[in-house]
């Protein structure tokens, strides 16, 4: 069974510009989580999606936004990047939420110029 | 407001001794608690979890022991090797119906195994 994909895996963009990060989650996982892992602030928690809905909310401003499709695959989107934006940005799928077996896929990481 | 509070933030150990790491948690509404491995270029991946029913679990070398009253719980990792090098995430979550897909992680471990 195909693991957790993230793409783009690498994405340089400049502050002001937004940026779109897709996540597919592994076949039959309804539940898809964000997380923001940076080495002063750790992993963060952004959102989770859970059959197309938002089912949960991390303390990050409105520019972080995301959204769901009903294939399960996952979209996150930053709008008006910052300096501070510049992390590692990791997805997490699992069957139907982080009270049970997540599973990370490897990142993009994306830095702000 | 950090909910979870890991300790060390690195740790070196010989090649077949004990590692610790220990996390302490505020909010006693935490039901689950797991413990995640991350190797650099890597997502975190899950070793192993407990919930607060029970006071250990053990998976191969590594047990978790839970102590609710403290509000504490730690990861050991019995005769280490240096391919358990790597960074240790704890976590705790809330769930299932009110906050599900929250998770706190705490603020990792690095873990270098001498040989």
């Amino acid at each position: 069974k195909a693991g957790v994909t993230q793409t783009p895996r690498y994405l340089i963009k400049t502050r002001g510009q937004q940026v779109t990060l897709s996540c597919s989650p592994i076949s039959g996982h309804r539940s898809v989580s964000w997380y923001q892992q940076t080495p002063g602030q750790g992993l963060q928690f952004l959102f989770e999606y859970f059959s197309e809905t938002q089912r949960n909310k991390g303390n990050f401003p409105g520019r972080f936004s995301g959204r769901q499709f009903s294939n399960s695959r996952s979209e996150m989107n930053v709008s008006t990047l910052e300096l501070g934006d510049s992390a590692l940005y990791l997805c997490a799928s699992s069957l139907r939420g982080t009270q049970e077996t997540q599973y990370f896929g490897p990142g993009t990481r994306l830095l702000v110029l | 407001q950090q909910q979870v509070k890991q300790s060390p933030q690195s740790l070196i150990v010989q090649k077949g001794g004990i590692s610790i790491i220990n996390c302490a948690y505020e909010n006693t509404a935490f039901d689950y608690f797991p413990w995640y491995q991350q190797f650099p270029g890597k997502g975190p991946a899950l070793l192993i979890a407990i919930r607060p029913d029970v006071s250990e679990k053990k998976e191969g070398r590594f047990t978790i022991s839970f102590n609710k009253s403290a509000k504490q719980f730690s990861l050991h990792i019995m005769d280490s090797q240096p391919g358990d090098s790597a960074t240790y995430f704890c976590a705790a979550s809330i769930g299932p119906n009110t906050n599900a897909g929250k998770s706190t992680f705490g603020d990792g471990t690095t873990l270098t195994v001498k040989p």
